[in-house]
Formats: C-alpha cells, structure tokens, sequence
C-alpha cells in the first residue's frame, strides 16, 4: 500500500538549519509531484512547496523563497526540504504528500518541528 | 488565490445535511479539492476537480460549483464525520488552502 514517512523534524534554534526527508513506497514515486504542506499548532493547513514529477519545476510558497529548497532522488524514492534560517512562526507538522495530476492524493503522516531558544 | 471557507465552526446532529461553502477570490475553473482531517491525523482527500468523490468515500459526501463558489455537502451526516474540512485550490501557485470548518456532531 501507499506509504509516506516523514523524518527529520526536531527542537532547532532560530535562524538555523534543519532536512526534512519522506520516504515514498506502495506508488510509481517519478509519476507523482511531491510537495510539502505544514500546520503550525492549532492552525490550518498551509501549503509550502512542491517539485514536479521530473524534478524540472520547483515552487514555493511566499514565506518560505529563498530560505527553502526542496529536491527529490528518485533512486531512492525520497523528497527533502532544506530549511535554513529558521524563524518561531516556522514552528510546524510538515507533511509530505504526492500529487499524479493537481490534486494531493497521498499524504505522510508528518513531522514536528519546533523553532525555539 | 484566496479560497474563504464557511462557516469556520458546525454542530449538527446525526443524520443532519451539512453543507460547507468555500469562495474563491477570482476563477478556479474547477480546480479545487475537498479534504477531511480528523484530530492528530494527516489530512485526506475526499473530493478532487470540484466533484469527483475519490475511491473509498462515503456516498453522503458530494462536491459541486457554482462559478466561484463551491460547496461541500454531507447527506446524512455520521459520528465518524466529525472533523476538520478543507478546500484547496490547485489553479496556480502558491497552492491555497481555506481556513477549514471544523464538524462537530
């Protein structure tokens, strides 16, 4: 079956870095985009990036350019988000989830993480 | 994109018709997607393309659009319904979420 599993997430201080990786199985893993959606505590669901199918097409939400990046290996099945220069407001559950045509079909079941001194 | 959810809060009881509403701010076509996040869990889509119910989801559960505006509707509505719904749009980037309707029965 569809598996997504988040890793990565942990206590980190502001304006430090942290990697995000989602291991993908069950699905044809370079068929899917794969994005990365967050929730900070108590709040809606938010929307962060995404990396096409081939890996051609990166965007981003606006909070995060230029401080993200996400890319994805395909020999590994795997989607990453770097985040540097973390801030408390990125303070979150980061979900991975993947996408055959313009709709997040598969989801992970997330990752904390805590921007905090 | 702005995608305006409502009503942000629900109570109804078992067997009620629920309905949930979301606008968005200019044409989405009908690209825009439903999903059911119950508490502590990722969220799930139930809903794609305004209307097509996905594999698995109750029957109860439907879609529709209007021009800009998009409705959510739960037939008769389950203990196992209570949750948070979300819109989502996925016309152009940044993708946009609604601010949720949180279904309590």
């Amino acid at each position: 079956q569809v598996q997504l599993v988040e890793s990565g997430g942990g206590v980190v201080q502001p304006g430090r870095s942290l990697r995000l990786s989602c291991a993908a199985s069950g699905f044809i893993f370079t068929d899917y985009g794969m994005h990365w959606v967050r929730q900070a505590p108590g709040k809606g669901l938010e929307w962060v990036a995404i990396i096409s199918y081939d890996g051609s097409q990166k965007h981003y939400a606006d909070p995060v350019k230029g401080r993200f990046s996400i890319s994805r290996d395909d020999s590994k099945n795997t989607v990453s988000l770097e985040m540097n220069s973390l801030r408390p407001d990125d303070t979150a559950v980061y979900y991975c989830a993947g996408s055959w045509s313009y709709y997040l079909d598969y989801w992970g079941q997330g990752t904390l993480v805590t921007v905090s001194s | 994109i702005q995608l305006t959810q409502s009503p942000s809060f629900l109570s109804a009881s078992v067997g009620d018709r629920v309905i949930i509403t979301c606008r968005a701010s200019q044409d989405i076509n009908s690209y825009l997607a439903w999903f059911q996040q119950r508490p502590g869990k990722a969220p799930e889509l139930l809903i794609s393309a305004a209307s097509t119910l996905q594999k698995g989801v109750p029957l109860r559960f439907s879609g529709s659009r209007s021009g800009t505006e998009f409705t959510l509707t739960i037939s008769s509505l389950q203990p196992e319904d209570s949750a948070t719904y979300y819109c989502q749009q996925s016309k152009s980037y940044p993708l946009t979420f609604g601010g949720g309707t949180k279904v309590e029965t």
